[in-house]
């Protein structure tokens, strides 16, 4: 699976939105970009993923830059608890990789 | 709703004892299933893919026989942890995938070694 390059740590202010962002240069054609976050001592929640087209659900939306290169993921109107580790991971699942490989991920934290 | 549980959520044996935890998908039918481990303070590391009715599959630096895994079923992996120690003090968590391209996560169990 590819690398990617996340900032360790972020902080936003409740009710505005908070972009993360996701480097990987060495993503693969077949290769989708997935957000999970965790949340202290709890298992990882997946939130979105996608291939090339940018994407959207009730948690959150997912930008690709069009050379797949890099993403965002966006969670419109922060909340407290949206504080959590997040991860951006790229794999192939479709494939016979079938692993997710997790990273460091950001640490957002959520003020008041 | 939750798709995937764990039991227990937390546990504390003896060093030298055996742990089982179980690993459950609530909704649908999982083939395959994968174990992570993690440590206070870092990411989460696959331990191994339980695939249902064939044996595990480990990844590199991970004792198959310290840690027996068993996917019996289409909804029911199984995680021994044998002759624990308390460097296996740990996070362990399950994640099921669903349909071709998504995983889903359990809540964890927090195993401590005395």
């Amino acid at each position: 699976d590819a690398k990617t390059t996340q900032p360790p740590s972020m902080d936003c202010a409740e009710g505005r939105a908070a972009n993360l962002p996701c480097n990987h240069s060495t993503i693969s054609g077949n290769e989708y970009v997935y957000w999970y976050r965790q949340i202290h001592s709890q298992g990882p929640q997946y939130i979105i993923h996608g291939l090339k087209n940018n994407e959207t659900n009730e948690m959150a939306s997912l930008i690709i830059t069009e050379d797949r290169k890099s993403s965002t993921l966006i969670l419109p109107h922060a909340t407290l608890r949206d504080t959590a580790v997040y991860y951006c991971i790229v794999s192939d699942l479709t494939g016979g990789g079938n692993k997710l490989t997790f990273g460091t991920g950001t640490q957002l934290k959520v003020e008041l | 709703g939750a798709v995937v549980s764990q039991h227990p959520s937390r546990v504390i044996c003896k060093s030298g004892t055996s742990v089982k935890i179980e690993c459950r998908s609530l909704d649908f039918q999982a083939t395959t299933m994968f174990w992570y481990r993690q440590f206070p303070k870092q990411s989460l590391m696959l331990m191994a893919t339980s695939n249902e009715g064939s044996k595990a599959t480990y990844e590199q630096g991970v004792e198959k026989d310290k840690f027996l895994i068993n996917h019996a079923s289409l909804t029911l992996s199984t995680l021994t942890v044998t002759s624990a120690h308390p460097e296996d003090s740990s996070f362990y968590i399950c994640s099921v995938r669903r349909g071709r391209d998504t995983q889903y996560f359990g809540p964890g169990t927090r195993l401590t070694v005395l």
